[in-house]
């Protein structure tokens, strides 16, 4: 069975910090999802990773992939108080059926 | 832009009734997914449909059933509710075309069973 570990699960971090979510999976995929959610809302596609080595940034948001280690990670820098909210990981398994990591909820605080 | 739309965004019924959360999606995507988000557990597919009158059992399918009769409207039902049933409902749809299966979530519904 496949497993998506996140952590932290929790994450309070003083604006203009920076800080990593870890992503860990169990088994091989190359295709790797991240996705935020804002209280009371639903989820946000932010990145696709499809291989190897891939590198995504969008604003203070980076994301890569690491395939040969089974995992991922997203880099938050310099963060404002608008990146706080749940953010989730999800790995591709066959037929685009997703398993989600349990969410990493941040809250960035002045 | 891609557009998910449920039908109801609360929804709160008695044990033992029967429950429909409608689902329906306008960019002729040919899969659709419903799950649950419970705290803590992440986000568990329920059951996921390829294409009209097509269904497939996802991680905890029991206590659902789904009706897929038109390419954009997935239905759950839940046949009879009970109290551990309460919890956010998702559903999401996606395309095989371009070779990016992102998936689209729709608002959600919270469904409460009393």
């Amino acid at each position: 069975e496949l497993k998506v570990e996140q952590n932290p699960l929790f994450l309070s971090m003083q604006e203009g910090k920076n800080y990593t979510i870890y992503c860990n999976y169990s088994t091989t995929s190359d295709r790797l999802y991240w996705y935020r959610q804002d209280p009371g809302k639903s989820l946000e596609s932010l990145f696709v990773l499809l291989s190897n080595g891939a590198v995504k940034q969008e604003g203070r948001l980076m994301a890569s992939l690491d395939t040969k280690a089974r995992l991922s990670t997203l880099h938050i820098t310099a963060a404002v108080h608008d990146l706080s909210a749940t953010y989730f990981c999800a790995v591709e398994r066959t037929g685009n059926q997703f398993y989600f990591g349990t969410g990493t909820s941040l809250t960035v605080i002045p | 832009d891609v557009k998910v739309t449920q039908s109801s965004r609360y929804l709160v019924k008695r044990t033992g009734e029967k429950v429909f959360l409608e689902c329906v999606q306008d960019m002729d995507h040919e899969n659709m997914f419903w799950y649950r988000q419970d705290p803590g557990l992440g986000l568990r597919l329920i059951y996921f449909s390829y294409d009209v009158k097509m269904k497939e059992k996802g991680d905890i399918p029991e206590g659902y059933s789904v009706s897929r009769e038109k390419k954009e409207r997935f239905s759950l039902i839940l046949e009879s509710a009970s109290t551990n049933q309460t919890s956010m409902y998702l559903c999401a749809s996606s395309s095989l075309a371009g070779g990016l299966d992102t998936q689209y979530f729709g608002p959600g519904t919270r469904l409460t069973v009393l």
